[in-house]
């Protein structure tokens, strides 16, 4: 199975700020690589796929980047509804495996 | 507008079954691949199984494989997943969720687009 890891593992950050997460397959996976975000109780929303195409609806304050192994989700300007935790997930392969996630609070 | 609805979750002893089910609404449900992921308390999330639009290729994570059962009824919308011999382990929400296809450069990239509001499954004597 492909292993995926996210740092930080969370991080705090003021209204405004940039934000960055880092997603790192254990092998090559090409473009094969969502993001997704998770609010307390609710379900994940998808945010982007295919590595960088933002999902319709979502704000283009969100972007993605990578290829390969190393992967990057960033909020150009962190908003109050923007913290949440935040998943990466391969979809190279079966089992479409997730990354561990990165909480992202209020500094 | 898209909807899936879980249900079916519950409190069960270690070694019983649950049948747990996905109501779909919005879209061609026939047309869609789906998945189960769950998601145990605090922990993040796992994808458990896939079926195919037609149910003619189904996969199982390893943590479930010969114990859970997907399936699914076109006619009726529904998903659903047959879970025995449970195990405290498989404590978790179990979601829903629709897969769609994408394309970078011409090669088709799936992802979860849609996913219901989760069942809580627990597993304790």
């Amino acid at each position: 199975d492909i292993q995926m890891t996210q740092s930080p593992s969370s991080l705090s950050a003021s209204v405004g700020d940039r934000v960055t997460i880092t997603c790192r397959a254990s092998q090559s996976i090409s473009s094969y690589l969502n993001w997704y975000q998770q609010k307390p109780g609710k379900a994940p929303k998808l945010l982007i796929y295919a590595a960088s195409s933002l999902q319709s609806g979502v704000p283009s304050r969100f972007s993605g980047s990578g290829s390969g192994t190393d992967f990057t989700l960033t909020i150009s300007s962190l908003q109050p509804e923007d913290f949440a935790t935040y998943y990466c997930q391969q979809s190279y392969s079966t089992p479409g495996t997730f990354g561990p996630g990165t909480k992202v609070d209020i500094k | 507008e898209v909807q899936l609805v879980e249900s079916g979750g519950g409190l069960v002893q270690p070694g019983g079954s649950l049948r747990l089910s996905c109501a779909a609404s919005g879209f061609t449900f026939s047309s869609y691949e789906m998945n189960w992921v769950r998601q145990a308390p605090g922990k993040g999330l796992e994808w458990v199984s896939y079926i195919s639009s037609s149910g003619s290729t189904i996969y199982y994570a390893d943590s479930v494989k010969g114990r859970f059962t997907i399936s699914r009824d076109n006619a009726k919308n529904s998903l659903y997943l047959q879970m025995n011999s449970l195990r405290a382990e498989d404590t978790a929400v179990y979601y829903c969720a629709r897969e769609s296809t994408g394309y970078s450069y011409g090669s088709p990239l799936n992802y979860f687009d849609y996913w219901g509001q989760g069942t809580l499954v627990t597993v304790s004597s």
